[in-house]
């Protein structure tokens, strides 16, 4: 068990629709990462935050959004659905030392299925 | 461009043998490097990290890897393969001094009995 949370373990819905998926960080830890896994396009970053702002940002649709929260947990939020955004999203945390190279501790995911 | 390529899609190895899971590694400056496990239906599992220093790194459950800059390489070995191994394998590298990470896109190990 890495220390990090999230759900729901499975989502199910429809085209056009909008989900939420939360991630809890490990405790301590002040940066929050999202990542898409699917097929044919292998583990993609999405988007980091770090205590609250937005650090850097990856292959993250317009339809997709972030944040976290002064609680240092972070929600993932997916508008208008697609078929092709079907995936497994994982959300990771790590301490942030400012020399490169933290160990990020990935979650268990949620897997969005988009009917 | 920044990344890490896992050349072999599939690794067969017979229990008891050894086995070697490929990673080369294209970033600037001083890399970081990194393995993952991947185990059906579960997350990312952190196993070793290459930061500085020693170039064979040693890891959770008998893993260990060999980070070698002439051919920028950093693959993950293990002297005696078991079939609870079975599962996918991720390098990984921060681009400079970001932290968000760049993985390979995976290796699916098979260890038979």
């Amino acid at each position: 068990d890495s220390g990090v949370t999230q759900t729901p373990k499975h989502l199910i819905t429809a085209t056009g629709q909008r989900v939420t998926l939360r991630c809890s960080p490990r405790s301590g830890d002040l940066s929050v990462y999202w990542y898409q896994q699917s097929l044919d396009q292998g583990l993609q970053f999405l988007i980091q935050y770090y205590n609250g702002e937005e650090r850097a940002k990856g292959n993250i649709l317009e339809r997709f959004s972030a944040q976290q929260f002064p609680d240092l947990h972070s929600e993932l939020n997916l508008s208008s659905l697609e078929l092709g955004d079907s995936a497994l999203y994982f959300c990771a945390s790590s301490v942030v030392s400012g020399q490169g190279g933290d160990t990020q501790y990935f979650g268990p995911g949620t897997r969005l299925t988009v009917l | 461009a920044q990344s890490v390529a896992q050349p072999e899609d599939q690794v067969n190895v017979a229990e008891g043998n050894p086995l070697t899971v490929k990673c080369t590694y294209s970033v600037s400056g001083n890399p970081y490097l990194f393995w993952y496990v991947q185990y059906p239906n579960r997350g990312l599992q952190f196993l070793l990290k290459y930061i500085t220093g020693d170039n064979l790194v040693k890891g959770s459950y008998g893993f260990e890897a060999e980070f070698n800059k002439s051919q920028t390489s950093f693959h993950l070995k293990k002297p005696s393969a078991l079939v609870s191994d079975s599962a996918l394998y991720f390098c990984a590298a921060p681009p400079g001094n970001f932290n968000k990470f760049y993985f390979g896109s995976g290796t699916k190990l098979n260890v038979k009995p």
